[in-house]
């Protein structure tokens, strides 16, 4: 699976969108961008994934680049509970490469400020 | 739906003994996963099941660790003679299949601590 590059850390003021991004500058034609987040003391938690189209769902949205080598996870309304640390991960669906587990990195902490 | 539960949430074991974790997958997942987290780390892949059958392993699993998944169902994770460090928090996930479009559910994890 490809690798990704995440800022360390970033802040939002509650209410505002938070916009967190991904670079994914060696991902292959058949690799899905993933989030998942992880609440302090708690397991991962899904939240979006794609492949070249931007797609939504009530918990996020996925903007990702035309060339496929960045991204951006959009929580439109931060509230104070969407403080956790955000993963971005790539991993092939299908054929070559496919890979079931996940590799994580070391994602980014936003910090939701009220 | 239940979600994905782990027992105990919390160990603390002497170095050198041995411990065994269980998880309860969601009811109807066919795949099962065992990660290990270290603290500021994200979570590293150590094994997964399809059903009974385990299909992968990662070289963190030593000759210590061993797991199994005995009838499709639930899966234990034991360590034997624990190290300092073996502390972490283990997670286990489950998926209702095989290919990537499914996504995975996180226990709320066992988080050991060996003394």
């Amino acid at each position: 699976d490809a690798k990704t590059t995440q800022p360390t850390s970033m802040d939002c003021a509650e209410g505002r969108a938070a916009n967190l991004p991904c670079n994914h500058s060696t991902i292959s034609g058949n690799e899905y961008v993933y989030w998942y987040r992880q609440i302090h003391s708690q397991g991962p938690q899904y939240i979006i994934h794609g492949l070249k189209n931007n797609e939504t769902n009530e918990m996020a949205s996925l903007i990702i680049t035309e060339d496929r080598k960045s991204s951006t996870l959009i929580l439109p309304h931060a509230t104070l509970r969407d403080t956790a640390v955000y993963y971005c991960i790539v991993r092939a669906q299908r054929g070559i490469g496919a890979n079931s587990k996940l590799t994580f990195g070391k994602g980014i902490t936003l910090s939701v400020r009220p | 739906d239940t979600g994905v539960s782990q027992n105990p949430r919390h160990k603390i074991t002497k170095r050198g003994q041995n411990v065994t974790f269980r998880c309860d997958p969601i009811s109807e997942h066919n795949r099962l996963y065992w990660y290990r987290q270290t603290l500021g780390q994200g979570p590293e892949f150590l094994t997964y099941f399809q059903n009974e059958a385990q299909l992968e392993k990662s070289r963190l699993l030593s000759d210590r660790f061993s797991a199994e998944r005995p009838k499709g169902s639930f899966s234990t994770l034991e360590i034997q003679r624990t190290e300092q460090g073996d502390s972490a928090m283990y997670l286990c996930a489950s998926s209702l299949g095989g290919g990537s479009t499914y996504e995975q559910y996180f226990g709320p994890g066992t988080r050991l601590t060996v003394t």
